[in-house]
């Protein structure tokens, strides 16, 4: 298993504003993900963070609204640019070693004022 | 369906009670079904995965069953303790890494 820790564990802010998220792993891992859940609905993949190059984004989410940067095997950020209330949510960083695996940060919820 | 579905929405018991929560999930393109535990502040914590229509996987009082055919997974709990109160997930993976996830199931055990 992997031990994932997240900064901040949560915000508020203004609309406006940009907020970083970063996502610290134990251990080197290939695959690693960031998430979304607004109120009441799914985890939503937003998009998976490549080491050493430009991530890959799901379908909605777009790179100048959500940059991700993944200097290393085992840190990612992503960043909440130009927030509205909209982007109330709470994230979540995941990794995958190996097939049916799935571990998750315990999230960053971060409200939007 | 095109979408995973879970019902109830919520749940309230009483310690002691046993209950049952369903995952309905496209049966095309099928990989895997994921149920994960999530309380407040913590990370999502993995219980089940299973693969095969027909396949049954028991963690202490918490057991799941999947039918790929018709697309359903059930969890249960058994005995729920104040402990069990936390939102259950469940996942469809499909092939290329894809997790679809439901909305969840809050459950809430009262003492």
């Amino acid at each position: 298993s992997a031990v994932i820790s997240q900064k901040p564990s949560r915000d508020i802010c203004q609309r406006g504003t940009s907020l970083t998220i970063q996502c610290q792993v134990d251990s080197q891992v290939t695959m690693m993900f960031w998430y979304r859940q607004q109120p009441g609905q799914s985890l939503t993949l937003i998009a998976t963070a490549n080491q050493g190059s430009e991530a890959t984004y799901e379908s909605g989410f777009v790179i100048d609204k959500f940059p991700i940067s993944r200097p290393n095997l085992t840190f990612s950020t992503l960043t909440v640019s130009n927030m509205s209330p909209e982007d109330s949510s709470i994230y979540l960083c995941s990794v995958s070693q190996a097939a049916y695996e799935q571990y998750f940060g315990p999230g960053t919820r971060l409200t939007v004022t | 369906i095109l979408n995973v579905e879970q019902s109830p929405q919520s749940l309230h018991v009483q310690e002691g009670d046993s209950t049952n929560f369903t995952c309905s999930f496209p049966s095309s393109n099928f990989y895997a079904l994921h149920w994960y535990r999530w309380e407040t502040a913590k990370s999502p914590e993995a219980l089940f995965v299973m693969t095969l229509n027909g396949d049954e996987k028991k963690k202490g009082r918490i057991s799941a069953t999947l039918n790929t055919k018709e697309g359903y997974s059930y969890l249960y709990i058994k005995g729920s303790q104040p402990e069990d109160s936390a939102t259950y997930l469940c996942a469809s993976e499909g092939q290329g890494f894809s997790f679809i996830f439901g909305k969840g199931t809050r459950l809430l055990v009262k003492p």
